[in-house]
């Protein structure tokens, strides 16, 4: 059964760059049939999508987030990784991982939905 | 960048009721669309992909339809533990892969 599980620092400061790292047990990262992303739910609020990475290190990103994402895998430690650079208040959620798979076209799979979560890490932005 | 509106924003069912959840798109996504569902300190858990298709494990109860800009998720007998929020996410046009605004079904 696939489970993965965020961790990183709980508190980052403004200004700063905030770093996640998701750990995926229970299968391999490296598998070509599954990509991997990033999604955050500020406080009482709804989902957005941050970034999305394979182990062929393509990478997608949120274009209202892009100049200061950067999703990375680490092939070798199973694990892939989040940073956000010069963190505002706005960046205070809840950030959580998830395999992002989909349907398989000519032979290559289009990421689609997001199967399953990891329980999600709480970042708070503050000084 | 497709935004996906749900409504209603609140849906008040009594328990064994059936729920009707909308979801629109401001241009089509075909049928490359899901639903979740999230309970409160709780991810979202996939329910439906491809519109219509259960994921693994879901109850028969929950099923989702249409294609284009306009989808249904129904609950046919709400359970005491299906009382969530519910989202719908798009993945015709990425990036982004896109969320509706979510819609919160309670007890009445």
């Amino acid at each position: 059964q696939l489970q993965l599980q965020e961790s990183g620092p709980g508190l980052v400061k403004p200004s700063e760059t905030l770093s996640l790292t998701c750990t995926v047990s229970g299968g391999s990262i490296s598998s070509r049939s599954y990509y991997w992303g990033w999604i955050r739910q500020p406080p009482g609020k709804g989902l957005e999508w941050i970034g999305t990475t394979h182990s062929s290190e393509t990478t997608y990103y949120n274009p209202s987030l892009k100049s200061r994402v950067t999703v990375s895998v680490d092939k070798s430690k199973n694990q892939f990784s989040l940073r956000l650079s010069s963190v505002t208040a706005a960046d205070t959620a809840v950030y959580y991982c998830a395999r992002h798979g989909g349907n398989f076209m000519i032979g290559v799979v289009m990421p689609g939905w997001f199967d399953p979560w990891g329980q999600g890490a709480l970042v708070t932005v503050s000084s | 960048e497709i935004v996906m509106t749900q409504s209603p924003a609140t849906l008040s069912v009594s328990p064994g009721e059936r729920a009707t959840l909308s979801c629109r798109a401001s241009q089509s996504v075909s049928s490359y669309l899901a639903w979740y569902q999230q309970k409160p300190g709780q991810p979202p858990r996939l329910l439906i992909y491809d519109a219509s298709t259960r994921a693994t494990g879901i109850p028969a109860r929950f099923s989702g339809s249409g294609s284009g800009t306009e989808f249904t998720l129904t609950i046919s007998s709400l359970q005491s533990e299906d009382f969530a929020v519910y989202y719908c996410q798009q993945y015709n046009n990425w990036p982004p892969w896109t969320f509706g605004q979510g819609t919160k079904v309670e007890i009445k």
